[in-house]
């Protein structure tokens, strides 16, 4: 059973404009919060995480933003740059426990 | 110099053979960990390792074998290889069990 899930297998924004990643998970314990970047042929490269006591994290062009009520999970980034085309994951924890993640949501940001 | 790096980045094996992969972290992180991405994308952890103990076993065959000689290594051993192990498996390493996780640049199995 999945418990983090990225429902937008896909996503194409120009670039300059912002790209907004969705999540969404169904375990209420979860309390840490990490966003994954992939390029093919690598290995995924931590982005930005939030614990469940803040609801907004910035990072220079990336803020993620939790709504533990909706168990709702988002990346913003703004602006797009070419170099943001990639596979981003989405993923949970609870406590020190291990990490749950999503299926991943493919950026193509287009010239 | 990679700061998690597994051997090898390719491995075609045929059924029923027994293979290994190796993963090496020189970032002095207390945990490791073994994740399988399958052919849908998921990637789910099978092992992970701290301070050379094992502290998660999901359900894993067990013919796969993990091996932690040291806090910096863990080697994932796989037994009478079958057609379904084949998929990308990635090493990773993190301060602590939970936290922002390190990861190699994996290894795709092929099993013919």
């Amino acid at each position: 059973d999945q418990q983090v899930k990225q429902n937008s297998p896909s996503l194409s924004v120009q670039e300059g404009r912002i790209s907004i990643l969705n999540c969404d998970y169904t375990n209420s314990m979860f309390d840490y919060f990490l966003w994954y970047k992939k390029y093919p042929a690598e290995g995924p490269t931590f982005l930005i995480s939030i614990s469940s006591i803040k609801d907004k994290n910035e990072d220079g062009r990336f803020t993620v933003f939790l709504n533990k009520s909706a168990k709702h999970l988002s990346l913003h980034i703004v602006p797009s740059q070419p170099g943001d085309s990639a596979v981003y994951f989405c993923a949970a924890s609870v406590g020190d426990y291990k990490l749950s993640f999503g299926a991943g949501t493919t950026v193509t940001v287009r010239a | 110099d990679t700061a998690v790096s597994q051997t090898p980045k390719y491995l075609v094996t045929q059924m029923g053979n027994d293979k290994s992969i190796k993963c090496e972290q020189n970032l002095g992180h207390d945990t490791m960990y073994w994740y399988k991405q399958d052919s849908k994308k998921f990637l789910k952890i099978m092992f992970s390792y701290n301070n050379k103990e094992l502290i998660i076993n999901e359900t894993v065959p067990n013919r796969f074998s993990p091996k932690s000689p040291d806090k910096a290594h863990l080697n994932l051993h796989i037994n009478s290889l079958e057609l379904g192990d084949s998929a990308v498996y990635f090493c990773a390493s993190s301060p602590t069990v939970g936290t922002e996780a390190f990861f190699g640049q994996g290894t795709r199995l092929t099993v013919v």
